[in-house]
């Protein structure tokens, strides 16, 4: 069974650009979760999707944004890239509807920004 | 919201010595916890749950039990190897629809 797969694993952009990152989540999952990982601050929740809905946003700014198809893959998208938003993007699949807590995370997106 | 503590990395030991890494939680009611462990260059897998206070979760040796009176998740293993060198991150359910809260972890480093 394939795992959650996040591509591209690496890039770099230089500040005012915008990327757009893709997971496609483990087959059958509906519920797909960004995160944002730093040194300085960890991991960071970005927001979650299930049947295509955003349910849940964190503290980012409008910059930030995602969405969920038809077959549960997701996409998120930064604007306007600043310095800061140099981080592994980390996406996780979980199959139940309610919160089990078990996630299933890809290897991430690494985006330096320059 | 929900939020966790954690120890500040990186903790360093050798070969076989015994490790804790602290954690603490703040959560509403007396919700599953769970340690995630990330390897290098590689993405969160978990580790180890237990569901309700009192219990004990175990995996690969490591082991963590819930004490809701001191509202704490440390998670253990009496003899840790080279292949444990990794950042581990307990984790109590967020709010809503976030899965799972997350600090900034701690990183382990095992030498031979």
């Amino acid at each position: 069974k394939a795992g959650v797969t996040q591509t591209p694993r690496y890039l770099i952009k230089t500040r005012g650009q915008q990327v757009t990152l893709s997971c496609s989540p483990i087959s059958g999952h509906r519920s797909v979760s960004w995160y944002q990982q730093t040194p300085g601050q960890g991991l960071q929740f970005l927001f979650e999707y299930f049947s295509e809905t955003q349910r849940n946003k964190g503290n980012f700014p409008g910059r930030f944004s995602g969405r969920q198809f038809s077959n549960s893959r997701s996409e998120m998208n930064v604007s306007t890239l600043e310095l800061g938003d140099s981080a592994l993007y980390l996406c996780a699949s979980s199959l139940a509807e309610v919160n089990t807590g078990e996630l299933f995370f890809g290897e991430g997106s690494r985006l330096t920004v320059l | 919201g929900n939020s966790v503590t954690q120890m500040e990395g990186p903790v360093t030991l050798s070969e076989e010595a015994f490790l804790t890494i602290n954690c603490t939680y703040t959560a509403t009611g007396y919700p599953s916890l769970f340690w995630y462990v990330q390897y290098p260059g590689e993405g969160l897998q978990l580790l180890l749950k237990a569901t309700k206070a009192d219990d004990k979760g175990s995996n690969k040796g490591f082991e963590a039990t819930y004490r809701k009176e001191t509202t704490s998740f440390h998670l253990e293993k009496g003899s840790v190897q080279v292949s444990d060198s990794a950042v581990y991150f307990c984790a109590p359910p967020g709010t809503g629809f976030q899965k799972l809260v997350f600090g900034t972890g701690t990183r382990l480093l095992v030498s031979p």
